[in-house]
């Protein structure tokens, strides 16, 4: 089983539409989660870290299940610069402090 | 402007040459991190540093060595042992300490080996 698994999609949507992803981790014991998105062919960048309690970040919600290992990003009213691969990353081996990447879900939003 | 920076960002080198990636960081952070990204997969660790003068090996450390003389600099050598060494390649950075901090990435290198 792999550390953390994302459904690769793509997901194809319309503007305006309400997108969801989920992500599954092995490690009961990680205790930090982030989501990242990457442009094609582009360095990943921080989109939001994830808390236990959930948060939001303008159109972005990301929410934590412990007890069933996944986190989600909720992504409302979608934009076509929202396009770009969403990737879903835990502190999976927390004897190294290094971060393990999901393979990403691909999101397409058209016009 | 606090950044990463990575150079070059395209690089072509022969098979049996050594190559040596570059990244720099003036963000301050004591730990960087080297990771591999082939087409359509994720980003898979190579090496990492949480302070000067000290790194470990990740998942595919085979085929590669860095330094970590400087604070600000971590660069990494793709050598001949390496059998697929055609990838994007991605330095990181974060903080370090007890916790697991989220990490910031340069533009990266795409190298290519024919």
């Amino acid at each position: 089983r792999k550390e953390v698994e994302q459904d690769p999609g793509p997901f194809n949507v319309p503007e305006g539409a309400t997108v969801a992803f989920n992500c599954t981790y092995s490690n009961s014991a990680s205790q930090s989660f982030f989501w990242y998105r990457q442009d094609c062919r582009k360095e990943p960048k921080l989109l939001m870290s994830v808390y236990s309690s959930g948060n939001e970040d303008g159109r972005f919600t990301a929410q934590l299940n412990r007890a069933s290992q996944y986190i989600s990003l909720l992504i409302r009213d979608s934009k076509l610069s929202d396009s770009a691969t969403y990737l879903c990353v835990v502190n999976g081996n927390t004897g190294r402090r290094a971060l393990t990447f999901g393979s990403g879900t691909r999101l397409q939003v058209q016009p | 402007d606090g950044g990463i920076t990575q150079s070059p960002k395209y690089l072509f080198r022969k098979e049996g040459q050594n190559v040596t990636l570059s990244c720099e960081q003036n963000l301050n952070h004591d730990a960087m991190y080297w990771y591999r990204q082939d087409p359509g997969q994720g980003l898979r660790l190579i090496y990492y540093s949480q302070i000067v003068n000290d790194f470990q090996k990740g998942d595919i450390a085979e085929g590669y060595s860095v330094s970590r003389e400087k604070k600000e600099s971590f660069p990494l050598t793709v050598t001949s042992a390496q059998k697929n060494p055609t990838a994007f390649y991605l330095c990181a950075s974060s903080m370090a300490g007890t916790g697991t901090y989220e990490q910031y990435f340069g533009p990266g290198t795409r190298l290519t080996v024919t």
